[in-house]
């Protein structure tokens, strides 16, 4: 089965710079997904394509690809960023959905 | 504004089978492009993909459940369901509705999410 890898934890000050990273073989062929999950809430899509923003999501929200790692960057991070966050692919077949074992950003 | 709501026991006892439904308002369920998916959390535990339907009822499912999952889907009510047979205590999770919105080989993505049930495996 195909996997998707994520760190356990990310933490940063407010304001700083918080970089989360998604490693999946099948990732230069696939696009790349990132979901942001608050406590006690259904995720939200705040990129997707590997660097496009949805309306409604902050500019501060970023993303990137190259090679086998996804990135997701939050740019100033604020203390209402602190959440999980999923990234999503496919592998080479399609066949296999799947999601990443989640990053919990801590922000302070 | 398009919402999906979650339905369904919050309770099945093991070896029984856990029963969804998923009913979809502000937007129509036989739009191109877009299939309607089941996703599960267990608690403190990350997302997993179960499977996802067509209007048409083509179906996806996930190879590790593929065997206990049926999907389908009721038109003429703006419906899906999930079911899940042979319900054990690792089955208990919260389980999301969603729009899964699929292009090609590229795009593929799930953009609308339902509040999410919990439903707990449990006699």
């Amino acid at each position: 089965s195909y996997e998707l890898t994520q760190p356990p934890s990310v933490s940063v000050s407010p304001g700083q710079t918080a970089r989360i990273t998604c490693s999946g073989d099948a990732l230069p062929k696939k696009y790349g997904y990132w979901y942001q999950q608050k406590s006690g809430q259904a995720p939200v899509l705040v990129i997707y394509e590997d660097n496009k923003r949805p309306s409604g999501i902050p500019e501060r929200f970023s993303g990137s690809s190259s090679g086998t790692m996804a990135t997701l960057t939050i740019s100033g991070a604020q203390v209402e960023d602190e959440a999980d966050y999923y990234c999503y692919s496919t592998d080479t077949s399609g066949n296999h959905r799947v999601f990443g074992g989640g990053t919990k950003l801590t922000v302070l | 504004q398009l919402q999906l709501q979650e339905s369904g026991p919050g309770l099945v006892k093991p070896s029984e089978t856990l029963s969804l439904t998923c009913t979809v308002s502000g937007g129509s369920i036989s739009t191109s492009s877009y299939y309607w998916g089941w996703i599960r959390q267990p608690p403190g535990k990350g997302l997993d993909w179960i499977g996802s339907i067509y209007y048409s009822g083509s179906t996806y499912y996930n190879p590790s459940l593929k065997s206990r999952v049926t999907i389908s889907v009721d038109t003429s009510k703006n419906q899906f369901s999930l079911k899940l047979s042979s319900v054990t205590a690792a089955d208990t999770a919260v389980y999301y509705c969603a729009r899964h919105y699929v292009v090609g080989g590229a795009t593929d993505y799930f953009d609308y999410w339902g509040q999410g049930t919990l439903v707990t495996g449990s006699s």
